[in-house]
Formats: structure tokens, sequence, C-alpha cells
């Protein structure tokens, strides 16, 4: 119930193609959901995030796309740079639980080939 | 110049020994929480806390022990009961706009 599964595992893309990363979740109670962009060494970064309430947000070249009825959404990488490559982790959280904690995906490492 | 700082970098112990790990931050979050994270793999939450003396155990707590005196620290302790404790530790704060990570420890315990 409290798992988030994320696919794939690994990913190479060309430069200038578009990434596309998916994750699902089972607890219905979730209603926030981040994604986090890590390089080697360092600490994970908030990219971008969406509610339910709207199926769609934009930020630069991130794209999350959310379906409530699937339970399942996704990060796309528009025009994917050399400098995009890094572990990416989707989690998910829900206000009604004590501590907001994040469930996090198990990751996917993207490379973007120049 | 705010954020989550967290001392040291890199951390070197003997079996059997605790190690402290600092973590700080002055982003005026109430809520801090400890991640541990192995080689390829994601984030398990270790401890969390939402207020000032008050702190719930996560996932993985076996071995591990926080303290929550003041607003801005969040020290987590390696105990010499944990059993694997070399890894990537990861302190976080959170306020309605997300969850904050800090720049992580690496501890290598041998």
């Amino acid at each position: 119930q409290q798992q988030v599964k994320q696919s794939p595992q690994s990913l190479i893309v060309q430069k200038g193609g578009i990434s596309i990363i998916n994750c699902a979740y089972e607890n219905t109670a979730f209603d926030y959901f981040p994604w986090y962009q890590q390089f080697p060494g360092k600490g994970p970064a908030l990219l971008i995030a969406i509610r339910p309430d709207v199926s769609e947000k934009k930020e630069g070249r991130f794209t999350i796309s959310f379906n409530k009825s699937a339970k399942q959404f996704s990060l796309h990488i528009m025009d994917s740079q050399p400098g995009d490559s890094a572990t990416y982790f989707c989690a998910a959280s829900s206000a009604r639980e004590y501590g907001n904690k994040l469930v996090f995906g198990a990751g996917t490492i993207l490379r973007v080939k120049s | 110049d705010g954020g989550i700082t967290q001392s040291p970098k890199y951390l070197f112990r003997k079996e059997g020994q605790n190690v402290t790990l600092s973590c700080e931050q002055n982003l005026n979050h109430d809520a801090m929480y400890w991640y541990r994270q192995d080689p390829g793999q994601g984030l398990r939450l270790i401890y969390y806390s939402q207020i000032v003396n008050d702190f719930q155990k996560g996932d993985i707590a076996e071995g591990y022990s926080v303290s929550r005196e003041k607003k801005e620290s969040f020290p987590l302790t390696v105990t010499s009961a944990q059993k694997n404790p070399t890894a990537f530790y990861l302190c976080a704060s959170s306020s309605h706009l997300g969850q904050y990570f800090g720049p992580g420890t690496r501890l290598t315990v041998t």
C-alpha cells in the first residue's frame, strides 16, 4: 500500500531527445507527488511537484503528467542534455498521515549521450 | 544564505564505536528527517521530527538514535548496534513548499 514503483531502472537518451520516467502508486490517500534529481555524491534536489487537482505541470523542460484514475505519474524531460544525466526519484506523501512522510521510488539512472 | 548543512562530508569510524552526524537548518522549518541511501538504492527513512522535543521512528530506526532539542538541529547517532552502518546519510527539512535535502554525510565503518 505504501510503495511507489518506479521504472525504468536506467535510461539512455540521445541529446535533444525526450526522457520519460514513470511511477505508480497504490495508496489513494497520497496527495503530493514530487520528483527529485540527484547527482553523484550530492543530496537530492527538488525538481518539480504536482498535486492531484491538476493533470499536468510544466517547469521549463520538465513536465509532470498525472493520471489519478490509473494511479500513475510520470516525468518528461524535453530536449534532454548531457547535464541532465543524474538519478531521478519520484516520491509521494499524504497530508492525512502524521509527519507528511515521503515514500520514494527506487530511482532511475538517466544518461544523456552527446 | 539559507539552507541545510551536514557535517562532516566524510566520516570514518571503527566498528563498535558510536558516531554522531550533524544536521542544521536555518530555513525555519518545523519538520526534519533522516534518510539512509545505499549504493544504487532509494532513500529509506530512519527518523523524523515534526516539532522540537518530539520525534518518530521511520522504517529502519534500529541501531540509530536522534534528538531534537532545538528547531534548527536534528543530530543522528549511529550506534554500535547498527549492523551495517556504512552508507550515505541524508538530512532533510520540510515546509508546505516541499522537502529539501542537505548535501549528505558518507559514513564508512571498518
